[in-house]
């Protein structure tokens, strides 16, 4: 129940196209839906949350799309890029819990020029 | 505003020795959580450190271990390590309050056990 499952575990794309990267989980007392962009030799960094209460989530060229009945987010990435190649973790993880995130196991993006 | 930071970058260790890893959280914050890295089980909780109390703790073995300093400054301590420890080892730091959970990560120590 504390799993978070994310597909494909690799994509590639052109240039300008929109990648798509989904989660699903099981635990219903998760509210907070994080995503992660990681290159080679570094942490991952913060793109871009969600809350269940809304269904869709805007920053710049990522957009979350949030599926509450369903149990399932995902991540697209608008005009993608070669720089956006990348890996891209989703996670989840209840408020009143704090720090303990759960990852999916990661999409490795490689958009071609 | 500085970001968190890991130390050392890069460690390598014969089995069966111990190692200390330290992590300096974001200004102001008094959460650190601790995280393992692998290719074949991806990123996985350690524990977490909040106003130095162990707050949560994931599912591995005792040779784990952590605390954290007054100054929110956290270490994590692996003993007798196995082959098997070899990974990116990452802290993340949060405010630690309920409603503000944004995690940032450091760069993480690569830990090679030969």
């Amino acid at each position: 129940q504390q799993q978070v499952k994310q597909s494909p575990q690799s994509l590639i794309v052109q240039k300008g196209g929109i990648p798509i990267i989904n989660c699903a989980y099981e635990n219903t007392a998760f509210d907070y839906f994080p995503w992660y962009q990681q290159f080679p030799g570094k942490g991952p960094a913060l793109l871009i949350a969600i809350r269940p209460d809304v269904s869709e989530k805007k920053e710049g060229r990522f957009t979350i799309s949030f599926n509450k009945s369903a149990k399932q987010f995902s991540l697209h990435i608008m005009d993608s890029q070669p720089g956006d190649s990348a890996t891209y973790f989703c996670a989840a993880k209840r408020s009143s819990n704090t720090g303990k995130l759960i990852f999916g196991q990661g999409t490795t993006l490689q958009v071609k020029p | 505003k500085a970001g968190v930071t890991q130390t050392p970058r890069y460690l390598i260790k014969t089995r069966g020795q111990q190692v200390t890893l330290s992590c300096s959280p974001i200004s102001g914050h008094r959460s650190v959580s601790w995280y393992q890295q692998t290719p074949g089980q991806g990123l996985q909780f350690l524990f977490e450190y909040f106003s130095e109390t162990q707050r949560n703790k994931g599912n591995f073995p005792g040779r784990f271990s952590g605390r954290q300093f007054s100054n929110s400054r956290s270490e994590m301590n692996v003993s007798t390590l196995e082959l098997g420890d070899s990974a990116l080892y990452l802290c993340a730091s949060s405010s630690g309050q309920q409603m503000n959970t944004e995690a940032f990560f450091g760069q993480g120590t690569r830990l090679t056990v030969v």
